[in-house]
């Protein structure tokens, strides 16, 4: 069984610093890791995935994650906040026996103050 | 990337009506998903829906309740069968497109 886990229901940063959106799997054999963002109204929009190579993954708007396979992460990560990030945040992992079936985390709500 | 156009994008319905959401791919495949975004909740996925042959359900999702119908290898249909209020939920379609999923704006039901 697969499950990914985002600890933080919320976080809050102010605009211009470092965003940290932590997600940590559980899957028996490869991970396929993504990010997603809901906006609200507005359906899902994919950020980035990891598949394999590099650990380190740059996705849209500035968004990048990186893959730590010893500490399961998949941290998403944004240099500078902006104001227009505030929204919902998944992360998902990908079954490898049926791709595009994924387990999503609970989600994680991000507020940018300016 | 695939472009997923779903009807309708809200309803308000009543206790104990049916609604059929349709999913229209630009794009022939052949697994499509159907999730549930329950209020404040993340998603959970319903079922997979494949071309040629009956959905496949999750734990805790039955056909009589959520029938699923795929007739080609780009749309497919969710009906909520008898809703209730705790039917109230966005629903997705998703669609595996090279390594990525790409999902529907989604359909956004009240039941009343």
């Amino acid at each position: 069984a697969q499950s990914v886990a985002q600890p933080e229901d919320q976080v809050n940063v102010a605009e211009g610093n470092p965003l940290t959106v932590k997600c940590t799997y559980s899957v028996s054999g490869n991970p396929y890791l993504f990010w997603y963002v809901q906006y609200p109204n507005r359906g899902l929009q994919f950020l980035l995935k990891y598949i394999t190579g590099d650990n380190l993954v740059k996705g849209s708007y500035g968004f990048e994650a990186e893959f730590n396979k010893s500490q399961t992460s998949f941290h998403l990560k944004k240099p500078s906040a902006l104001v227009s990030d505030s929204a919902l945040y998944f992360c998902a992992v990908g079954a490898t026996d049926s791709w595009g079936k994924l387990q999503f985390g609970a989600g994680t709500q991000v507020v940018v103050t300016p | 990337s695939a472009v997923i156009s779903q009807k309708p994008s809200r309803d308000i319905c009543q206790r104990g009506t049916s609604l059929t959401i349709q999913c229209q791919v630009d794009s022939q495949v052949t697994m499509m998903f159907w999730y549930r975004q329950q209020p404040g909740q993340s998603l959970t996925l319903i079922a997979t829906a494949n071309q040629g042959s009956e959905a496949t359900y999750e734990s805790g999702f039955v056909i009589d309740k959520f029938p699923i119908s795929r007739p080609n290898l780009t749309f497919s249909t969710l009906t909520v069968s008898n809703m209730s209020p705790e039917d109230s939920s966005i629903y997705l379609c998703s669609v595996p497109d090279g390594l990525e999923a790409f999902f529907g704006q989604g359909t956004r039901l009240t039941v009343v």
